[in-house]
């Protein structure tokens, strides 16, 4: 059964920095690229980033390049977000998702919420 | 980027009646030389993760119910569920996968009338 599984998120002052993981099982973790999606409350869904198998190609959602890193560590089946400068607006619960044959998400964590207040 | 659009905002269908989401996409997410629209659908309940309920527009994924359908091409594209059942009170998202910069439409919540 594929679970994945988000960490790391909680309360940060503005300006902040936090890193999330996500543990992946039940799949081989190091053949997929995968995902961060994030949702404020309240509102929709709005997709961050994405890494390529190995690690060696990333991309951003503008709200978030620079400030945000997309990594993976394959021998520990698990996924991160490195998130500095950060400010209200990134509050929000963030998603790690693993995508089917193209980008769509069929297996999606359960969250982790961050909020960036003072 | 490819703006999502989706209406109704949202909807109160009766129970074992039919409901219908719309999704438009600002530009055509045809792929002409496969022919297919890079376009899914996703269920997301309060206090839940969204789920995957059609992809490649009208691909259902596996387990989810054969009420819940996908139909459309190009920009335009509509998610039907037959006869709605009391758990898909949920909102209900498009996203578009054709570039690399996905988006999702606002989302388009049902209730039962």
């Amino acid at each position: 059964e594929v679970q994945l599984v988000e960490s790391g998120g909680g309360l940060v002052q503005p300006g902040g920095s936090l890193r999330l993981s996500c543990a992946a099982s039940g799949f081989t973790f190091s053949s997929y690229w995968m995902h961060w999606v994030r949702q404020a409350p309240g509102k929709g869904l709005v997709w961050v980033s994405r890494i390529n198998s190995d690690g060696s190609s990333t991309s951003y959602a503008d709200s978030v390049k620079g400030r945000f890193t997309i990594s993976r560590d394959n021998a520990k089946n698990t996924l991160y977000l490195q998130m500095n400068s950060l400010r209200a607006e990134d509050t929000a619960v963030y998603y790690c998702a693993s995508p089917g044959d193209w980008d769509y998400f069929d297996y999606w964590g359960q969250g982790t919420l961050v909020t960036v207040s003072s | 980027d490819i703006v999502m659009t989706q209406s109704p905002d949202s909807l109160a269908v009766s129970l074992g009646e039919r409901a219908t989401i719309n999704c438009k996409s600002s530009q055509s997410v045809l792929y002409s030389s496969n022919n297919k629209n890079y376009l899914a659908w996703y269920q997301q309940k309060p206090g839940q993760p969204p789920k995957l309920l059609i992809y490649w527009a009208s691909t259902r994924e596996s387990g989810v119910p054969d009420r819940f359908s996908g139909s459309g091409s190009g920009t335009d594209f509509t998610l039907t569920i037959s006869s709605l059942q009391a758990e898909d009170v949920a909102v209900y998202y498009c996203q578009q996968y054709y570039s690399t910069l996905v988006t999702f439409g606002p989302g388009t919540k049902v209730d039962i009338k």
